[in-house]
């Protein structure tokens, strides 16, 4: 079964800093990536996602997303954080073509302070 | 259009209380899952369905039963409600085909169990 293992467990940044989030996968195969993002008190929300093509993939908000093959990874991007992006960010992964649901990393809780 | 809808927001239950977690979409989804959060576990897959009448395990499935009599519905049940499944319970359902197969979430149901 694939796992996915996000680096950080709890990020703090000021306004105006530059952003990654590392997402590491473990699946060898053909895979489908996904970022989403919790803000406080609501439920997931789709960032952006990967299933072929450019592996540079933009999403809402101003992220970023770079599929690395030979790395499994998929790290989340974002040059200059808001206030607004303080919430918890989640990787997931689905292998590429199939049914089955997703395989979530832990979390990465975002604290942007002003 | 409501996109997915769980129900109850919130519950508490006595150990050995059975209840049924709601969960309707309204986009002719084939795909229909049901997901737990944890404070730093991510969210695991209980159960999901691939279409009317068909169901299948996720992770951790011990302990729910889940049904799919029509396309629209995916009840997710306690039989037996235990401490350990306090959590917050996330429906989520999307197309099957592959590129479309994008969950959308629903608002989630915080269940506790004393």
């Amino acid at each position: 079964a694939q796992s996915v293992s996000q680096h950080n467990h709890h990020v703090i940044l000021s306004e105006a800093a530059s952003l990654e989030l590392g997402c590491n996968y473990s699946y060898g195969g053909t895979v489908n990536l996904f970022w989403y993002v919790q803000y406080p008190g609501q439920h997931l929300q789709l960032l952006l996602k990967y299933f072929s093509g450019d592996p540079l993939v933009k999403g809402i908000k101003g992220f970023e997303a770079e599929f690395i093959k030979s790395k499994f990874s998929f790290n989340l991007r974002k040059p200059s954080v808001q206030w607004s992006d303080t919430a918890e960010y989640f990787c997931a992964v689905r292998r590429g073509g199939g049914a089955d649901g997703l395989t979530f990393g832990k979390g990465t809780h975002l604290i942007i302070q002003p | 259009n409501a996109g997915v809808t769980q129900t109850p927001k919130f519950q508490v239950l006595k150990t050995g209380q059975s209840m049924t977690l709601q969960c309707a979409q309204d986009m002719n989804h084939e795909y229909m899952s049901w997901y737990r959060q944890d404070p730093g576990m991510g969210l695991r897959l209980i159960h999901y369905s691939v279409g009317a009448g068909i169901t299948d395990q996720g992770e951790v499935p011990n302990g729910y039963n889940v049904s799919r009599s029509t396309t629209e519905d995916f009840p997710l049940r306690l039989l037996s409600a235990a401490p350990s499944q306090t959590s917050v319970y996330f429906c989520a359902s999307s197309y099957l085909q592959a590129g479309a197969n994008v969950l959308t979430f629903g608002a989630g149901s915080r269940l506790t169990v004393l």
